[in-house]
């Protein structure tokens, strides 16, 4: 079946340089993406937002891209500091169902000091 | 607003016990989802509610688990009798049914069957 998937379970920075975290997704229909943060011991919380009309949106020290040619999804996050160690998922949705979401494995965050 | 809280937030119990988590999702919101969080399976969409209507339960693993929601305020999850195997992180999010800004997660009922 169609599902959403990251290509890294793990990624370690150091503090300071920027990451890329990528994810894949399957189902052709999604139109809406989201990027969220776990940290230990809380619940996913929303950092960014896409739609398919766009390539690129940029929040603060945070970008997400869409490649929807690859079906590919990619957070970036600028100047990596300590707290931004978590654990990060990409979900995605539909026009018409907006109860569909489907989240992605996820692909932990260390930031190194 | 307080976010969509959730209780307890830790729960221990023996094997074929009864088991109930609670949520508050935000007020206004008119979508209500819970989550089961593991190791190994990630992040699973068990049952969701429109309008305090269950939707889609599906994603409920068998006839144990029962989800109610008597009000816009109100919703819990019911595992009986519990199994070890049911120990996991349970969210519960909100949404307000539009397609931005996704969902609103709870900070989760942990929950240890022993």
């Amino acid at each position: 079946g169609e599902s959403v998937g990251l290509h890294l379970p793990t990624l370690s920075v150091q503090e300071g340089d920027n990451s890329i975290i990528n994810c894949a997704y399957s189902n052709s229909a999604s139109d809406y993406f989201i990027w969220y943060k776990q940290e230990s011991g809380k619940g996913p919380q929303f950092i960014i937002d896409i739609r398919s009309n766009m390539d690129k949106r940029q929040g603060q020290r945070v970008t997400v891209l869409l490649n929807k040619t690859v079906k590919h999804l990619s957070l970036q996050i600028a100047a990596t500091q300590p707290g931004d160690s978590a654990v990060y998922f990409c979900a995605e949705n539909t026009l018409y169902n907006n109860n569909d979401m489907r989240f992605g494995a996820g692909t932990r965050l260390t930031v190194k000091p | 607003d307080a976010g969509v809280i959730q209780s307890p937030r830790h729960e221990v119990t023996e094997m074929g016990q009864e088991v109930t988590l609670r949520c508050k999702p935000i007020s206004g919101h008119n979508s209500l989802f819970w989550y089961r969080q593991t190791m190994m399976r990630g992040l699973e969409l068990l049952i969701y509610f429109n309008n305090n209507v269950p939707i889609d339960d599906s994603g409920m693993p068998e006839d144990r688990f029962s989800a109610k929601m008597p009000n816009a305020s109100f919703s819990t999850l019911k595992i009986q009798p519990s199994e070890p195997r049911d120990s996991a992180v349970y969210f519960c999010a909100s949404s307000s049914g539009l397609q931005d800004y996704g969902y609103t997660f709870g900070s989760g009922t942990r929950l240890t069957v022993v």
